[in-house]
């Protein structure tokens, strides 16, 4: 399982972009790198996947660089209810049952 | 789609005591699988099954604990003779047979349930 390094944490204010960066320097061919999102008192929610390039969907966007060794999150726009806790995770479709959330990055959102 | 549901939300036992969690996963997902998350840190792969088999026991999983998912519906998590160190928010999510898109499984996690051990 790669291991995955990103910021503790982040501050930002309503209406601006987050970016996240997530180092993974000795991910390998078949991995994927996907993010997650956790509130308190709840449990992770999905946000986005991608392999390689940039990946967007309502939520973020994923970019990817070439060597693939690091990844970002954007968050458009975000809102105070985007407060929450970010995890990268990296790994294929062999090991995908147990992949490592680490200790995230929180992200706080102010007025 | 109602979600994975956990049961209870919370739990204050005393130490020695057994307690056990349930989880009621996404109906058509064949996957079920527990984490452990403590303050500050992100969840821990404790086991998963694939319909009624459990497939892979994390070394966090020890002997006092024991998962079951009989018929491969619900699943329940228990734990004996609890101590102070069980204290945790403990989690399950479900997934559905991989289709033909490729990538990683996307998790679906319920609530959780926080146990205190006093």
């Amino acid at each position: 399982l790669a291991k995955t390094t990103q910021p503790i944490s982040m501050d930002s204010y309503e209406g601006q972009e987050v970016n996240i960066t997530c180092s993974h320097n000795n991910i390998a061919t078949n991995d994927y790198i996907t993010w997650y999102q956790q509130f308190p008192s709840q449990g992770p929610r999905f946000i986005i996947q991608g392999y390689k390039t940039k990946v967007t969907n309502e939520v973020a966007s994923l970019f990817i660089p070439a060597d693939r060794k690091s990844s970002t999150l954007s968050l458009p726009r975000v809102s105070l209810s985007d407060t929450a806790v970010y995890y990268c995770l990296v790994g294929d479709i062999s090991n995908d049952y147990k992949l490592s959330f680490g200790a995230g990055t929180t992200v706080t959102v102010r007025a | 789609d109602t979600g994975v549901s956990q049961n209870p939300r919370h739990k204050i036992t005393k130490r020695g005591q057994n307690v056990t969690f349930r989880c009621d996963p996404i109906s058509e997902h064949n996957r079920l699988y527990w984490y452990r998350q403590t303050l500050g840190q992100g969840p821990e792969f404790l086991t998963y099954f694939q319909n009624e088999a459990q497939l892979e026991k994390s070394r966090l999983l020890s002997d006092r604990f024991s998962a079951e998912r009989p018929k491969g519906s619900f699943s329940t998590l228990e734990i004996q003779r609890t101590e102070q160190g069980d204290s945790a928010m403990y989690l399950c999510a479900s997934s559905r047979p991989r289709g033909g898109e490729g990538g990683l499984e996307k998790l679906f996690f319920g609530s959780g349930t926080q146990l205190s051990v006093l």
